[in-house]
This record gives C-alpha cells, structure tokens and sequence, in this order.
C-alpha cells in the first residue's frame, strides 16, 4: 500500500507481558516516529528515527520502553513488563526527512493497547 | 517546555456554518505548525501544514492562520459538513533543540449536524 501501516491493529495483553508493535513506513522516507495517545489527549512523541538510527529518543517513557529500525525501513516499537498505564493507542509516522524544508508526517492508523 | 493549547475542546453546529478552531502554544520559536483530523479509530491525517514564514494557507474550505508571535494559530472550516465532524489535532515543531517531533494540543472535537 501508498500508506504508513501498522500491525496489529489491537493488541490486548496482562500486565507484566512483553508486546511488540510494528511500522512500515511510506517507501523511501528516511524519517520515522513514534507517538502514543492516551484517552483524551493529544499524541505524545516517543523517538524519531533519521534512517537507522534513533535521533531523539527524549520521549520514551521509560527503560521498559525501546524501539529498533534496523535496516532504516520497518520499525518495532518493544514495550516489556507492560503496566495498565501503558493503554494507549500507539502511533507511528514517516516523512521524506528532507533537513530545512516543510517536512510532512504522515500517520498510521495506530495499534491499541489494551494492557489488562 | 513547548505547551499547545486548543479551543474550545468541544464544538457542535449547524450544517452550514462557518466555524473556526483555536490553537495556541508557548512558545513563539517554532518550525511549522500543522492541522491533523483525526476520525474515531482511525489515524492522523494532515490538513495544511504553514511553515514559520507564513501567515496562512488554504485548502479548499480550509483556511489556517499563523501568528507566531502572539502564539496563535486558527483553523477556519466555511460551510461546515457533517462529514467534517472529527477530532482536529493542531500540532508545531520546534526550531531547535527538539528535533522533527510535533508537540500536539488535545485537541478540539467538533460535531455538525444536519
């Protein structure tokens, strides 16, 4: 697809269980992020990635938190001993990274978490 | 600390109608500011994107504003649709320091009814 994808579209797991949450960016955009939104709120920045590499990783929560983008494409977002607080719909985008320019962020559809 | 701030949270009007959504932040040194809509269960879709040297942009009935120095941003809906009911998302960039991450208001959920 044209799209940024997501899988799997819900995931409902018990406190305490590893998740990993998937993107597949747009085809050839360089720039990838992750966001979480909580009931009634905004989306929240987690990190970015320029290619490979996490660029800013300032927004994740904490150290139960990682992501990796190995091969500067698909991302994985892993959360371990996941906590109720955790719930949220997860979020990730790309964009063509292109530096100094209007640079748009396409989205995904979101994974929900659902930790019980 | 960047904060955005949107109002009202919630908004209902008659088919018809012009409206405009309000978006505010802390602070002035932004990269771009940009509208998403966000529909129920679905992800962020962009609406107009103005960069820190514009005043506004426009897209059909869509007309977004930018005031960096008072803070401001507004997004004016003419002739609203019930098909424009949706949760609109203003979000900025900042200038230095932050990266490309977009810090978001809570955003304003509006209603048209027929």
């Amino acid at each position: 697809g044209a799209g940024v994808s997501q899988t799997p579209s819900n995931k409902v797991t018990e406190k305490g269980k590893y998740v990993e949450l998937r993107c597949d960016p747009i085809s050839g955009h360089t720039a990838l992020y992750w966001y979480r939104q909580s009931l009634g709120q905004g989306p929240e920045f987690l990190i970015y990635f320029q290619g490979t590499g996490a660029a800013d990783d300032s927004g994740l929560p904490n150290d139960r938190f990682f992501a990796v983008r190995p091969e500067g494409s698909v991302s994985t977002l892993k959360i371990q001993r996941t906590e109720r607080g955790d719930s949220a719909v997860y979020l990730c985008a790309s964009s063509w990274g292109l530096a100094g320019a209007a640079d748009t962020q396409y989205f995904g559809p979101g994974t929900r978490l659902t930790v019980l | 600390k960047q904060e955005v701030t949107q109002i009202p949270a919630a908004l209902s009007v008659p088919e018809g109608e012009n409206l405009v959504l309000n978006c505010s932040f802390t602070d002035s040194a932004i990269y771009n500011l940009q509208w998403f809509r966000q529909d129920p269960g679905k992800g962020l879709t962009s609406l107009l994107l103005i960069q820190s040297s514009q005043r506004e942009q426009t897209s059909g009935r869509l007309n977004a504003s930018l005031d960096k120095s008072s803070g401001r941003s507004t997004l004016y809906i003419a002739a609203s649709q019930p098909g424009d009911s949706a949760t609109y998302l203003c979000a900025v960039i900042r200038l230095t320091g932050g990266g490309n991450k977009l810090t978001f208001g809570t955003g304003t959920q509006l209603k048209v009814e027929l």
